[in-house]
């Protein structure tokens, strides 16, 4: 079946290092592929997607690129803030439409000053 | 927009009673889904509706759990009867086909 690898946390970063969280995911097809984040006490939020093959999704400084070879969507950001420390959960949806998406189990990340 | 609405926000109860829990899609949306996370299980989706149609209840954990959409901007999810093991953060999202889902605040449920 389907299914996503995430890198495992927590991760701990200094302000202003750079952020990698692997991402990679088996499917059927080229699904949509999401990063979601949860900030403390909240629910999740759409961070970025990437919709087809070489696409790059961005937001907030993140970026993610869609890499079909590899079935990764690896989440990148070049310089954390404190306000960054959240869980960042990759998700690839199975397939188009509502269907639901296949969440990996999250990589908590802590910026600290 | 107002977003995903669930109500309550936070739950107290005591074992053996019995809780629902209430949300409200994005209006315009045609899909819901209800999940539960817990710190040791991680986020797991229990069931979800297309058009209001259960389409896949297999991750409700038991018979306990059930859940109803009677029209497309109203869900419930009800336990009945509660236990201490089903504490976690309730979330239901919702989604018009891109996939892309919009969750709402959750609901912090504690069985005592």
């Amino acid at each position: 079946g389907d299914s996503v690898t995430q890198m495992e946390g927590p991760v701990t970063l200094s302000e202003e290092a750079c952020l990698t969280i692997n991402c990679t995911y088996t499917a059927t097809g080229y699904p949509s592929l999401f990063w979601y984040v949860q900030y403390p006490g909240e629910g999740l939020q759409l961070l970025l997607k990437a919709t087809k093959a070489d696409d790059k999704g961005s937001n907030k400084g993140f970026e993610a690129t869609y890499r079909k070879e590899t079935t990764s969507f690896h989440l990148e950001k070049g310089s954390v803030q404190v306000s960054d420390s959240a869980v960042y959960f990759c998700a690839p949806a199975v397939n188009s439409g509502n269907t639901p998406l296949v969440f990996g189990k999250g990589t908590r990340l802590s910026v600290i000053a | 927009d107002a977003g995903v609405i669930q109500s309550p926000r936070h739950e107290v109860t005591e074992m053996g009673q019995e809780v629902t829990l209430r949300c409200k899609p994005i209006s315009g949306h045609n899909s819901l889904f209800w999940y539960r996370q817990t710190m040791m299980r991680g986020l797991e989706l229990l069931i979800y509706f297309n058009n209001n149609v259960p389409i896949d209840d297999s991750g409700m954990p038991e018979d306990r759990f059930s859940a109803k959409m009677p029209n497309a901007s109203f869900s419930t999810l009800k336990i009945q009867p509660s236990e201490p093991r089903d504490s976690a953060v309730y979330f239901c999202a919702s989604s018009f086909q891109s996939g892309e889902q919009y969750f709402g605040p959750g609901t912090r449920l504690t069985v005592t």
